[in-house]
């Protein structure tokens, strides 16, 4: 079965850089999900999208920027790169809202390193 | 606000034994979904299992199972037949049926070891 796929699996930057991070959800799901995860933290929520449109935010820097296309990819733009940004960024898909699992199936992660 | 608790940030088992990871949640919405993911060294999140509040029977997924005790809080994992592939950091985590976005909060996770 398709999953999530997310490009590129590996990014370094220097500092101050911008970096864009790429997500295809799996087919026919709708709605993207972004986690950043630090080392040896917990996933964190940055933001998703529902159709196309912000669903719900979370602590994402006024740097990042997502948007989600008509195609349902979604690209995370972050911008003046910081050593604090350097993660592992998840992104993860669900079927349609309103099914009560919408269990959201992650991608293999993009680990971003800010020297 | 949601929370997820893991008091066990590491546990040993040995392969073929049975092993519970615990798992104790907090909120005060009515409708909610619990999940437990398992991310290997390698660095991917995998979907394990999933328990919806109102589920009236545990989960269960091959060797996976859920422990939900509603009036507890608890939503416990237990891996029956340990197998050495199953080392790896376990994350509960909670999401908000209603919330359109519905994204999920996690735990601290739970390193597990699985001895041979």
């Amino acid at each position: 079965a398709a999953g999530v796929i997310q490009s590129p699996r590996h990014l370094i930057k220097e500092k101050r850089e911008t970096a864009t991070l790429k997500c295809y959800p799996i087919p026919r799901h709708d709605t993207v999900y972004w986690y950043q995860q630090g080392p040896g933290q917990d996933p964190q929520f940055l933001i998703s999208f529902y159709e196309k449109m912000q669903s719900d935010k979370g602590s994402i820097p006024d740097r990042f920027s997502a948007q989600q296309f008509s195609d349902y990819h979604s690209e995370l733009n972050m911008s003046s790169l910081e050593l604090g940004d350097s993660a592992l960024y998840f992104c993860a898909s669900s079927s349609p809202q309103g099914t009560e699992e919408n269990i959201q199936y992650f991608g293999a992660g993009t680990r971003l390193s800010v020297l | 606000a949601q929370k997820i608790t893991q008091t066990q940030p590491g546990m040993f088992v040995q392969e073929k034994e049975a092993v519970t990871l615990d798992c104790t949640y907090d909120t005060s919405d009515p409708s909610y979904g619990l999940f437990w993911y398992k991310q290997p060294s390698s660095g991917e999140m995998i979907f394990l299992i999933y328990q919806g509040s109102y589920d009236q029977q545990n989960a269960t997924e091959g060797r996976y199972s859920l422990n939900f005790q509603k009036a507890r809080k608890s939503a416990n994992l237990v891996i029956s037949a340990s197998q050495l592939g199953d080392s790896a950091m376990y994350f509960c985590a909670m999401r908000d049926v209603y919330n359109q976005g519905g994204k999920l909060i996690f735990g601290q996770g739970t390193e597990l070891s699985v001895k041979p």
